[in-house]
């Protein structure tokens, strides 16, 4: 079975410029969660989605950040305008249930802002 | 802020048993413990997780203690693809994993 697909992998960017990534959830899962992570703050709790509505968003940092999911299988975590301090892997999970159990992550999404 | 203590990192021989430990001494009754691995330049891995009986799958076993206030994950037998950050998590109020260091474990040949 699949997992959970993320892209794009490797991202670099200007400073200003939208940026966009994408996740597919496992099938049949219906808790999504986007996650940052870096070396200095660790992983990040950014936002988590159940059956496609947006239930915590206190972790998104600022409102150049959004995050969609308008079905089952895709979400989308968008920046606008991006900055370097964004610099981080994003990484995307999926669960079933409500409460996080067992998250399957995604690859990542290694964004770089220059 | 993370609600768990674990060693910073740890090196254990190939083939031995590789214990790795926890301290969650404000853990609630009813509050799960998890562990996840990150092995470099991967997403995290879901391992185990237990509330109060000892546990096991195919990837490790989960000893927590009788008063619930610490945790010991056991990898039994350690291969060079263990080595990770293993990170044991418990819930915050909103129920979301709270993700602190981790151990960074080095399996040497």
């Amino acid at each position: 079975d699949a997992g959970v697909i993320q892209s794009p992998r490797h991202e670099v960017t200007e400073m200003g410029q939208e940026v966009t990534l994408r996740c597919k959830p496992i099938s049949g899962h219906n808790s999504l969660f986007w996650y940052r992570q870096t070396m200095m703050r660790g992983l990040e709790l950014l936002i988590y989605f159940n059956n496609n509505v947006p239930i915590d968003d206190s972790g998104m940092p600022e409102d150049r950040f959004s995050a969609k999911m308008p079905n089952a299988s895709f979400s989308t975590l968008k920046i606008q305008p991006s900055e370097p301090r964004d610099s981080a892997v994003y990484f995307c999970a999926s669960s079933r249930g409500y409460a996080p159990y067992e998250q399957y992550f995604g690859p990542g999404t290694r964004l770089t802002v220059t | 802020d993370a609600k768990t203590t674990q060693p910073t990192s740890m090196d254990c021989a190939e083939g031995r048993a590789a214990n790795l430990p926890c301290n969650h001494s404000t853990i609630s009754g009813n509050e799960y413990v998890y562990w996840y691995r990150q092995i470099h330049s991967q997403g995290p891995q879901y391992i185990i997780h237990g509330l109060k009986n000892n546990e096991t799958n195919e990837m490790a076993s989960l000893i927590i203690t009788e008063d619930r206030k610490s945790s010991t994950l056991i990898l039994p037998h350690a291969t060079l693809r263990d080595t990770a950050v293993y990170y044991c998590i418990v819930l915050d109020s909103n129920y979301q994993l709270i993700w602190g260091a981790g151990t960074k474990l080095i399996i040497k040949p």
